[in-house]
């Protein structure tokens, strides 16, 4: 089956640090989301990405959809204590009325105050 | 408006017990999709269905039943509970397939014993 490359797995940063996160597939993808999973609750989508080179902010973070359309990157700036869970990032195949997403294994970050 | 809301959070099985998780959503969606959430893994599509009584598979369906009579309720049923369906269970909606982001639940941790 499909599968999305996220990396790095895990991270461990300093508060105030940037982060910086990606996705990477063998297939090309017409949607990029990217989702933040704290414990025990499910996925929350930050930030979804339909263009190829569209890069998207909300907030601190930013994400870019890849011009080959088989990658994505989240970058957060100046993390806090309460940015630590998994982040997951999904991608979409075409056509998009098939709907189905495909997830990253997530990268879980860990911030120290 | 309550989302997605899925039920129970927490059960515990023996081998060979079935039992039916459920999942409802009150924002008039037309796809919903159950995913299987395991450490290291992501979460893998288990079924989807794009509308009531459109059902399909998913990437990891087997041992999975599900049926869609309504566009709010769309439950999984575990047949016969084996330890390897331990797992976190995640259902997910959106107002259309495609270039929606998905809604998610909160989750139900399911222990085969």
């Amino acid at each position: 089956g499909q599968q999305l490359n996220q990396s790095p797995q895990s991270m461990f940063i300093q508060e105030g640090e940037d982060v910086s996160m990606n996705c990477t597939s063998s297939s090309i993808f017409n949607t990029w989301l990217w989702y933040k999973q704290d414990p025990g609750e499910g996925p929350v989508l930050l930030i979804a990405l339909y263009k190829a080179g569209e890069l998207t902010s909300n907030g601190r973070l930013t994400a870019q959809f890849g011009i080959t359309r088989k990658d994505s990157f989240l970058n957060i700036s100046a993390s806090i204590p309460s940015d630590v869970g998994i982040y997951f990032c999904a991608g979409q195949l075409f056509p998009r009325s098939q709907g189905n997403l495909i997830f990253g294994k997530g990268t879980k970050l860990s911030v120290k105050p | 408006n309550a989302g997605v809301t899925q039920t129970p959070k927490f059960q515990v099985l023996k081998t060979g017990q079935s039992m039916t998780l459920q999942c409802a959503q009150d924002m008039n969606h037309e796809y919903m999709s159950w995913y299987r959430q395991d450490p290291g893994m992501g979460l893998r599509l288990i079924h989807y269905s794009v509308g009531a009584g459109i059902t399909d598979q998913g990437e990891v369906p087997n041992g999975y039943n599900v049926s869609r009579s309504t566009t709010e309720d769309f439950p999984l049923r575990l047949l016969s509970a084996a330890p390897s369906q331990t797992s976190v269970y995640f259902c997910a909606s959106s107002y259309r397939s495609g270039n929606y982001g998905y809604t998610f639940g909160s989750g139900t941790r399911l222990t085969v014993v």
